[in-house]
């Protein structure tokens, strides 16, 4: 049962435009969510988290947008660089946090 | 650096052996966490442990099994291995029981063959 779900698995953009990730959960229970970066050879790294009390939350270049009737959250990353070009995970969890749920990933490649 | 090691980086076995993957928390860091990611997958939680004892349980196979020691150290020990187990295993640690940043170290790869 794939509570997290990222159906793209690979998106190409190019440098300086707008990367948009997108994330779909099944369990209502989920009231945090996170977004982790990896790069090959390294471990995932936390990017940004959003509750479930919010819609919104920026940082720098990244903004995550939770539509919670939709059981749908979306990274914008503005402007995209090379630098970002790495597998971008989406994660959630309940009240507890007792375990993550992750999705499969989605990896970004953003070009000159 | 995310201040998790995570040892060995790359372990190559063969079907029905049995080994064991060592992390180490970052310092201060009381909850440790085990995922697995196998090919195409995503990460499947296994276990946590928080200051020694056991949290929580994923998608643990009882063949599969983990401890977490007073130095906060943690090993997850995998036994009679078969081809499917092949996969990256990454620990994680917080600070605390309830969290949702975790702290990922670069991960062992096993490879059962």
């Amino acid at each position: 049962d794939q509570q997290v779900k990222q159906n793209s698995p690979s998106l190409s953009v190019q440098e300086g435009r707008i990367s948009i990730l997108n994330c779909d959960y099944t369990n209502s229970m989920f009231d945090y969510f996170l977004w982790y970066k990896k790069y090959p050879a390294e471990g995932p790294t936390f990017l940004i988290s959003i509750s479930s009390i919010k819609d919104k939350n920026e940082d720098g270049r990244f903004t995550v947008f939770l539509n919670k009737s939709a059981k749908h959250l979306s990274l914008h990353i503005v402007p995209s660089q090379p630098g970002d070009s790495a597998v971008y995970f989406c994660a959630a969890g309940d009240t507890g946090f007792q375990k993550l749920v992750f999705g499969t990933g989605t990896r970004l490649l953003v070009s000159p | 650096d995310s201040g998790v090691t995570q040892t060995p980086k790359h372990l190559i076995t063969a079907t029905g052996q049995r080994v064991t993957l060592r992390c180490s928390p970052r310092s201060g860091d009381l909850s440790v966490y085990w995922y697995q990611q196998s090919l195409d997958q995503g990460l499947q939680f296994l276990i946590q442990y928080y200051n020694g004892e056991e949290r929580a349980k994923g998608n643990i196979l009882e063949r599969f099994s983990a401890q977490q020691f007073p130095d906060l150290h943690s090993e997850l020990n995998l036994s009679s291995l078969e081809l499917g187990d092949s996969a990256l295993y990454f620990c994680a640690s917080s600070l605390g029981r309830d969290t949702g940043e975790l702290f990922f170290g670069e991960g062992s790869r096993l490879t059962v063959l």
